[in-house]
């Protein structure tokens, strides 16, 4: 069974700070990864993929990737209120291209 | 670009009774499309993968007989909810793979609410 772990939270930061949010995937094969931002009540949104080892980063946005470790994270600089949601980290199976999902962390910013 | 739409948004409808959600790729064609269940406070569950011109492959646990998927065309795809009980009440999403270039990310629609009275 594969699986994705995330921490569900609430992870609480003020505004302006770095908010970071952890996922490991017990797949050891996996090769892509993606974050996606849900809002209640609305479906998921793309924020990054990532598929190499280190870092990529995109505006306020960086997604780092240890495959020796199974670990992928988000790092949201300079954190809004509008950055308050629910962030999924999923795992792509390559042969199927089917997405699996962590139970996600919500993330609250506090004005 | 790579928009998908359903309809409807929101459905409500009494127990018993089946409800169609439709599916769309507005401006690319999708060979595969997924379909997945959220329940609140949880993360989405693929319930089945949806092949243009095939049939669906479903998720263990999933019932195909009570939850008919149809992708007759490259830009459509339809879930149909038989026979619907309350505990069927749930956010249903739908996402579309593209071909070739779009193939790498699955774009998602804006879900459906389905109510089960």
């Amino acid at each position: 069974q594969k699986e994705v772990e995330q921490n569900s939270g609430p992870l609480s930061v003020p505004e302006g700070a770095i908010a970071s949010l952890n996922c490991t995937y017990s797949d050891r094969g996996s090769q892509s990864f993606f974050w996606y931002r849900q809002y209640s009540g609305k479906s998921p949104e793309l924020i990054m993929s990532i598929y190499s080892n280190g870092d990529k980063e995109d505006g306020r946005f960086t997604a780092q990737l240890n495959k020796a470790s199974q670990y992928v994270s988000l790092l949201i600089r300079d954190s809004q209120p509008s950055d308050s949601a629910t962030y999924l980290c999923a795992v792509r199976e390559d042969s199927s291209y089917k997405l699996i999902f962590g139970s996600g962390t919500r993330l609250l910013v506090r004005p | 670009g790579a928009v998908v739409s359903q309809h409807p948004s929101r459905v409500i409808c009494k127990s018993g009774t089946s409800v169609k959600i439709e599916c769309r790729s507005l401006d690319f064609q999708a060979t595969t499309m997924f379909w997945y269940r959220q329940f609140p406070k949880q993360s989405l569950m693929l319930m089945a993968t949806s092949n243009e011109g095939s049939k669906a492959t479903y998720e263990q646990g999933v019932e195909k007989d009570k939850f008919l998927i149809n992708h007759a065309s490259l830009t459509l795809s339809t879930l149909t909810v038989t026979s619907a009980h309350p505990e069927d009440s749930s956010f249903y999403i739908c996402s579309a793979l593209g071909t070739s270039g779009l193939r790498d990310t699955q774009y998602f629609g804006p879900g459906t609410r389905l109510t089960v009275l």
